[in-house]
């Protein structure tokens, strides 16, 4: 079955160090993957999205994901934090059944900033 | 501007009433989803849409109901029969030939009491 991992319920870092959200699929085909974010009582905002092409892609907000097929993996990663980036962070894999296609989700990593 | 409209964003409910969530969008994507977000437990489909007058059951869909009579609106009644309605619920809408791509509304937040 498909299923989405993302192993870091909660992560906590301070302003300006780097971030790495990990994110783990399980998918037989070539995925397609997106990383989410959900501030506070919010709905959720879409960061990047992979479909096929450069394993590397760029999202808004200065975020950045890697797919890496062999170890099914799609970690999000930023440089360097900013408060305002203290949110719920959601990976999702696309899920084909049939004529209907939906998002298969993580749980969520929780994401809090030191200043 | 084009977006997703879910009102209201607080709505409260004594419990054994049927209520109705509204989501309408003004982007013109067939495509439209409502999730239910409990915490620790991310995101849960409760029914889709792909198409006008067509719908089907997400994977929480006891106790739900939906329509699609016109491409914009969605609404989801939540009836006296879901024994656990109080969460966070989120509308999504998705764009022709955007695989699997979504976008969201800001929530409703049901209490029930």
């Amino acid at each position: 079955a498909q299923s989405v991992t993302q192993p870091d319920i909660h992560i906590t870092v301070s302003e300006g160090a780097s971030l790495e959200l990990r994110c783990n699929y399980s998918y037989g085909a070539t995925p397609y993957l997106f990383w989410y974010v959900q501030s506070p009582g919010q709905g959720l905002q879409l960061l990047l999205k992979y479909f096929s092409g450069d394993t590397l892609v760029q999202g808004i907000k200065g975020f950045e994901a890697e797919f890496k097929r062999s170890q099914s993996s799609f970690n999000l990663r930023k440089p360097s934090v900013h408060w305002s980036d203290a949110a719920e962070y959601f990976c999702a894999v696309g899920r084909n059944a049939g004529n209907n296609r939906k998002l298969i989700w993580g749980l969520g990593t929780s994401l809090a900033v030191n200043p | 501007d084009g977006g997703i409209t879910q009102s209201p964003k607080y709505l409260f409910r004594k419990e054994g009433q049927n209520v109705t969530l509204s989501c309408e969008q003004n982007l013109n994507h067939d495509a439209m989803y409502w999730y239910r977000q409990d915490p620790g437990q991310g995101l849960r489909l409760i029914y889709y849409s792909q198409i006008v007058n067509d719908f089907q059951k997400g994977d929480i869909a006891e106790g739900y109901s939906v329509s699609r009579e016109k491409k914009e609106s969605f609404p989801l009644t939540v009836t006296s029969a879901q024994k656990n309605p109080t969460a966070f619920y989120l509308c999504a809408s998705s764009p022709p030939g955007h695989k699997y791509e979504q976008y969201f509304g800001p929530g409703t937040r049901l209490t029930v009491t």
